[in-house]
């Protein structure tokens, strides 16, 4: 199938703390496997994204983590600001109807509290 | 260089009526996907386009349709409009055929009334 599922729906922390999103996949031929940040009004913006010959890619203060035993890879943003308060969208690559495309988790809203 | 472009930004359609969606892909990239986002559903796709041509479609009924020009920008139209098909419609650009590496544009707010 193509379900990508992400948790929490909805995570607040305090200023400089860190946040972590996790998602899950079902399709283990996945190899892509990228994340959005959305902000009102916007598009979603590609931040990150990982391949499943690498386990741990890091930007900055975004990380991201690939389990591919357990179909499972993580966001992690490390001293959070009140910028990074946004919707944050996994995605998962997958054999379509044609090409691989990307399927979408239905997104995390991240509130970083001042 | 630019990103990814579409107009227009925002629309208000009657229902029954058709709508035509313009994207502009990033200049060099000759993909586009077209996803519909709903807060309830996320970002469903609909279909991509390469060199003209569909190579990939998402499980939206045959109202949904698009095309591509020769110059990459695509446009995507719903004929019959219906209540439900009120979202934001999005735009992804990427440099090619089954690359995964997709640039949103900011979307097309489409309200059906």
């Amino acid at each position: 199938g193509e379900n990508v599922e992400q948790h929490p729906s909805t995570l607040s922390v305090q200023e400089g703390d860190s946040a972590v999103i996790k998602c899950t996949y079902s399709d283990s031929a996945s190899n892509y496997f990228p994340w959005y940040k959305q902000e009102l009004g916007k598009g979603p913006q590609l931040i990150i994204d990982i391949r499943s010959n690498v386990g741990e890619k890091k930007d900055q203060r975004i990380a991201v983590t690939l389990n591919k035993t357990a179909k499972h890879f993580s966001l992690h943003i490390t001293e959070t600001q009140p910028e990074d308060s946004a919707v944050y969208f996994c995605a998962a690559s997958i054999q379509g109807y044609g090409n691989n495309r990307l399927a979408f988790g239905k997104g995390n809203q991240v509130v970083v509290i001042p | 260089k630019a990103g990814v472009t579409q107009t227009p930004r925002y629309l208000i359609k009657t229902r029954g009526q058709q709508v035509t969606l313009s994207c502009s892909p990033i200049s060099g990239h000759r993909s586009v996907s077209w996803y519909q986002q709903t807060p309830g559903q996320g970002l469903q796709f609909l279909f991509e386009y390469f060199s003209e041509t569909q190579r990939n479609k998402g499980n939206f009924p045959g109202r949904f349709s698009g095309r591509q020009f020769s110059n990459s920008r695509s446009e995507m139209n719903v004929s019959t409009l219906e209540l439900g098909d009120s979202a934001l419609y999005l735009c992804a650009s990427s440099f090619s055929q089954g690359e995964l590496e997709a640039f949103f544009g900011q979307g097309t707010r489409l309200t059906v009334v």
